[in-house]
């Protein structure tokens, strides 16, 4: 077991492009999260698939932002028609179902994403 | 919604200990969790407490009072390498476990 992979771990875009980050879970996690982070700030959620279901959105994702979880295992986040304010760290998370596995979540190293 | 406080820096010496407290709104919790971060790191998880009292993992515990919505993270023998942010994190979320994360405290260790 590597831990959770994301890929790429930096991208510099010019505002107006689209982007898409991938995010590899543990393997035996069912549970994946999306977060994003800012210098100073802890990390925000964003999203969480249970499986391949995205069971809940945050309020702040902008409709511009969408995660897909196609067959369970690796997750998508695409970002549309990219604005400077959408720089920041993109982490990734995964744990188990139930119990402590649930309450104990894993990061992988995260996308920095840079909007010119 | 909901929001978690916790001190923005603490500084410290080598083998000393510190106590970082962090509290939080009490609609929709059920429990806190602490990670740890080094700069340019990931969030990596330390401890989890649903329940009141103490949880202790090597030099770190971790504590909660839901009567007084408030948890700390206590840190023994500091050790150099401690030097990082911690973060308190409540799970709002229920069986779904998604957390919403303080600021982060900025612990630096000294010689």
């Amino acid at each position: 077991d590597t831990g959770v992979s994301q890929d790429p771990r930096h991208k510099i875009t010019k505002r107006g492009q689209n982007v898409t980050f991938r995010c590899d879970p543990i393997s035996e996690h069912n549970r994946l999260y999306w977060y994003r982070q800012t210098l100073g700030q802890g990390p925000e959620f964003l999203t969480y698939f249970q499986n391949e279901a995205q069971l809940e959105k945050s309020r702040l994702l902008s409709d511009r932002f969408s995660a897909e979880r196609p067959k369970g295992s690796f997750s998508t986040l695409e970002i549309q028609r990219t604005e400077q304010g959408d720089s920041a760290m993109y982490l990734c998370a995964s744990s188990g179902t139930s119990g402590r596995a649930r309450e104990t979540q894993y990061f992988g190293p995260g996308t920095r994403l840079l909007v010119l | 919604g909901q929001s978690l406080e916790q001190p923005s820096e603490v500084t410290a010496v080598e083998g000393a200990i510190v106590q970082i407290n962090c509290t939080y709104q009490t609609s929709g919790f059920y429990g806190l969790s602490w990670y740890q971060q080094h700069d340019g790191g990931a969030p990596t998880f330390l401890s989890y407490n649903a329940l009141d009292g103490l949880e202790e993992t090597g030099r770190f515990s971790s504590f909660l009072s839901r009567s007084d919505s408030y948890g700390y993270l206590l840190l023994q023998e500091l050790q150099m390498k401690d030097s990082a942010s911690y973060f308190c994190a409540g799970n709002y979320g229920g069986s779904q476990g998604n957390l919403i994360f303080g600021k982060g405290t900025k612990l630096s260790v000294k010689p």
